[in-house]
């Protein structure tokens, strides 16, 4: 049974430092993983789909990894700003593409 | 080009009464997913559709939730005889497919609808 777990629940960090949100899942047989953010009493906005075939994928200034044989994906935010405040989740994808997220990183930017 | 609408927004219930969510997927997109956020907990999935067709129900209440994806209009969740327990975000999200590994799988969101059970 796919377990899916993120690591740290929650985080705070200054504006300006790098973010890195780790995402962990038991059975490396998926297909794809996605990250989301998620912000208050809000839907999912999907940030990246990385491919099972992938080993990382870069949109501005988020890049993500994920090691299949591992079980283990991370994302890095670099340069964070206010605005990147909100719960992060990751979720594997199996070949039906139903996803397993995990709880999520809620992640603070202070000014 | 519009993304995945859902609604309503907000829905409230009395206990034993029915609640029917709506979503309608990205144009082009015929594979529509539901996932259930309970307060506080993590988001399941539920049901996995496709036109006129249910693939994957695996994640569904047994008794007093259905869903359907017709042919024409949007995806339907539907629980009867509602309970405090039911109250939560629903989600839908929707693809072009599930393909394994393919960019066409990658899932779009809605905005959610909440549901409270008084």
């Amino acid at each position: 049974k796919q377990e899916v777990t993120q690591i740290p629940a929650a985080l705070s960090v200054p504006e300006g430092e790098n973010l890195v949100l780790n995402c962990s899942f038991t059975d490396s047989a998926i297909y794809n993983l996605q990250w989301f953010r998620q912000d208050p009493g809000k839907g999912l906005t999907s940030l990246l789909l990385i491919q099972s075939s992938q080993r990382e994928q870069t949109s501005g200034r988020l890049n993500a990894s994920l090691d299949k044989s591992s079980g283990r994906s991370t994302l890095y935010i670099a340069a964070s700003q206010p605005g990147d405040s909100a719960t992060y989740l990751c979720a594997v994808g199996d070949s039906w593409g139903k996803l397993q997220f995990g709880a999520g990183t809620q992640v603070v930017v202070t000014p | 080009n519009a993304g995945v609408m859902q609604n309503p927004r907000h829905l409230v219930r009395r206990r034993g009464q029915e609640a029917r969510l709506r979503c309608s997927p990205m144009k082009g997109h015929s594979h529509v997913y539901w996932y259930r956020q309970l307060p506080e907990e993590g988001l399941k999935f539920m049901v996995y559709l496709q036109k006129e067709n249910i693939i994957d129900e695996s994640g569904m209440p047994k008794e007093r939730f259905s869903a359907e994806f017709p042919k024409e209009g949007p995806s339907i969740l539907r629980i009867q005889q509602v309970v405090r327990g039911d109250s939560a975000a629903y989600f839908c999200a929707s693809s072009l497919a599930p393909l394994a590994g393919a960019p066409e799988g990658e899932q779009f969101f809605g905005p959610g609808t909440r549901l409270t059970v008084l």
